[in-house]
């Protein structure tokens, strides 16, 4: 079983579409980022968020210790956000990074 | 382009021999990580430095993988015999452990063992 699980695993949206990819872990975190990977493999880092809400641009991440859940939202998707989106765990035994597959998000114009 | 390199891009290998990484972090991160991706997959966590120590190593890191930081800079990952299922985007990251240890990732390796 994957400590980091998301969902979808595959999501295809219009243009314009405000979209939601979750995820959940299993693991005591000390920290949760989300990354984003573009074909041919480059990951740039979007978020680090231990507690509440981020926002940067028309990106917005929110995670709940408690329930141990974390949500990347994307408001009025673009063609160019079509990516893989990944959510990785740091765990709050060490400096290990737990990551999940990912959820490969394709806009159409 | 985050300020991690990666040197080579590919390496196209034949089975059984011997293949090394070398990964230069923003210079002034302290922490250095490296991971292996498969298509389809999540990177997974190889092993990590701080300064010059390795820190922690993944179980999954068999006797064939070393790595080293020898001057607290760059870092280099060598596969000794490589297998056909060694074949995988090796990807390395840097941190600086006094911040928020956000990851930033180099363009990774890809190795494909014939």
């Amino acid at each position: 079983k994957n400590e980091v699980e998301q969902s979808p695993q595959n999501l295809t949206a219009q243009e314009g579409e405000f979209i939601t990819i979750n995820c959940s872990y299993s693991v005591g975190i000390s920290a949760l980022h989300w990354l984003q990977q573009h074909p041919g493999g480059g990951i740039v880092s979007l978020f680090m968020l231990s507690s509440g809400k981020k926002k940067h641009g028309r990106l917005i991440a929110t995670i709940n210790i408690q329930e141990k859940h974390s949500s990347l939202h994307i408001t009025a998707s673009h063609p160019r956000d079509s990516a893989v989106y990944i959510c990785a765990v740091r765990l709050n035994t060490g400096n290990q990074f737990y990551f999940g597959t990912g959820t490969s998000l394709t806009v159409i114009p | 382009d985050t300020g991690v390199s990666q040197d080579p891009r590919h390496k196209i290998t034949k089975r059984g021999q011997n293949v090394t990484f070398r990964c230069d972090p923003i210079s002034e991160h302290n922490r250095l990580y490296w991971y292996r991706q498969t298509l389809g997959q999540g990177p997974e966590f190889l092993t990590y430095f701080q300064n010059e120590a390795q820190l922690e190593k993944s179980r999954l890191l068999s006797d064939r993988f070393s790595a080293e930081r020898p001057k607290g800079s760059f870092s280099t990952l060598e596969i000794q015999r490589t297998e056909q299922g060694d074949s995988a985007m090796y990807l390395c990251a840097s941190s600086f452990s006094g911040g928020a240890n956000e990851q930033f990732f180099g363009p990774g390796t890809r190795l494909t063992v014939l």
